[in-house]
């Protein structure tokens, strides 16, 4: 019963570095989202996948790339990471019909960009 | 652009309280309302609502929508430290299912 998985759990990168933040559903839900929390600001999307083989942008996509790799797993990647990209990193999914249903969170990944 | 605000931001009570928190939102096209609860890690679901008026409950839980006055509240009663927790408000504005998210109510019981 992992429900939705990220890993890495932690992570400390310098600035310029490259990473990609993994995350994997046992649901069998067709809707992925990467979400990233900041103090004070809440939860904002930064790319979500409504069903497998497509993408699209969030509220705040600069900066990140994703691949919806196939029904299970949609990965973020950070090509250049900057300071400004500390965060706690959330990965959620959802089941896509007719009858609305709430989106389910993995724990998230901490990152640290120094 | 969508928004959703929540009140207060922080709240401290002792136990056996009953705390009441508050969500409203501006969004061009509502299509449910959510309810959070965030501790150490992952946000855990408690409610969802669409109408007006129809209280959920769970325990000492229970949500209510009115979507004339787009709002909602999340009232706890006889509140207990396990309900130590970020309380996450979002509304689901139909596309693609996204949330537009609050930035959440710290709430802190003391014993």
């Amino acid at each position: 019963n992992a429900g939705v998985t990220q890993t890495p759990k932690f992570q400390v990168l310098k600035t310029g570095q490259s990473m990609t933040l993994q995350c994997a559903q046992d649901m069998n839900h067709n809707s992925m989202y990467w979400y990233r929390q900041d103090p004070g600001m809440g939860l904002r999307l930064i790319y979500y996948s409504a069903s497998e083989g497509t993408t699209d942008k969030g509220e705040v996509p600069n900066g990140y790339n994703v691949s919806r790799l196939n029904k299970r797993e949609f990965s973020l990647r950070l090509e250049s990471a900057a300071p400004s990209q500390t965060s706690v990193y959330f990965c959620a999914s959802k089941l896509q019909g007719n009858l609305d249903q709430p989106q389910h969170f993995g724990d998230g990944t901490r990152l640290s960009i120094l | 652009e969508d928004k959703v605000v929540q009140s207060p931001l922080s709240l401290v009570v002792h136990e056996g309280d009953t705390v009441t928190l508050n969500c409203s939102y501006e969004v061009t096209n509502f299509r449910s309302l959510l309810w959070y609860k965030q501790e150490k890690k992952a946000p855990t679901f408690l409610f969802m609502l669409t109408s007006s008026g129809i209280e959920k409950k769970s325990g000492r839980l229970s949500s209510i929508l009115d979507k004339k006055e787009l709002f909602s509240i999340l009232n706890i009663t006889a509140t207990q430290t396990g309900d130590s927790a970020v309380y996450l408000c979002a509304v689901n504005t139909g596309a693609n299912s996204k949330l537009t998210f609050g930035k959440g109510i710290t709430l802190s019981v003391r014993p």
